[in-house]
């Protein structure tokens, strides 16, 4: 199993641009999670799904919009980039809910000039 | 407050050092809670769940004080590949599918 996977693992936006950041996973998990990585912060969830057809917003939504069509992925749209998400992105996934362990693709390091 | 607090450190050890970090949650309702650990630039990945009974993996020992609200990390025989950042997490209450990060604790194992 590749278990989660996220591409571009770097990327170099202007502002005003737009990027989709990638999210697949091979464990047939229902639960699925976008966050975003400051330095010296902890990780703050930008969207999560538990399910195909089924997301909802986490605490910092704002600027991001995510779809999940199938239960493999879990792509995260920026829309018209900012400096303010310059940030590590992290996708993670879950067997089921918050009881259960998350498994966390390798990133994905955005930086927007 | 904070949801989960941890002391960011860093925590400078000598190799063979025993050393602890503490974790405090606000919500007296959670019902989950993790160590994960994140190497610099890297995913964070689980180092152990935490039980209500308490759980020890190897030189690893986890802690759950309810009636406190904090959780507990202590690491034994401290190795120098045990340098990393250790971020608690708490899993959200029942009917929601949240976990809440800690902003970590920086470990320094020093030969």
């Amino acid at each position: 199993n590749a278990g989660v996977t996220q591409t571009p693992k770097f990327r170099i936006l202007k502002i005003g641009q737009s990027m989709t950041l990638q999210c697949a996973q091979d464990m047939n998990h229902n639960y699925m999670y976008w966050y975003r990585q400051d330095p010296g912060m902890g990780l703050k969830l930008i969207y999560y799904s538990v399910g195909a057809g089924i997301t909802d917003k986490g605490e910092v939504p704002n600027g991001y919009n995510v779809s999940r069509s199938t239960t493999e992925d879990f792509p995260l749209r920026l829309e018209l980039a900012a400096p303010s998400q310059t940030s590590v992105y992290f996708c993670a996934s879950s067997r089921s809910g918050a009881n259960n362990e998350q498994f966390f693709g390798p990133g994905t390091r955005l930086t927007v000039l | 407050r904070k949801e989960v607090e941890q002391d960011p450190g860093p925590f400078n050890v000598p190799e063979g050092a025993t050393v602890a970090f503490n974790c405090t949650y606000s919500n007296s309702a959670s019902q989950s809670f993790f160590w994960y650990r994140q190497d610099c630039r890297k995913e964070p990945k689980l180092l152990m769940s935490v039980y209500s009974s308490g759980n020890e993996d190897g030189r690893f020992t986890a802690q759950l004080n309810r009636a406190s609200q904090y959780i507990s990390l202590l690491i034994r025989d401290s190795k120098l590949s045990d340098s990393a950042t250790y971020l608690c997490v708490v899993g959200a209450t029942s009917g929601t599918y949240k976990y809440i990060f800690g902003t970590g604790t920086r470990l320094k194992v020093l030969a």
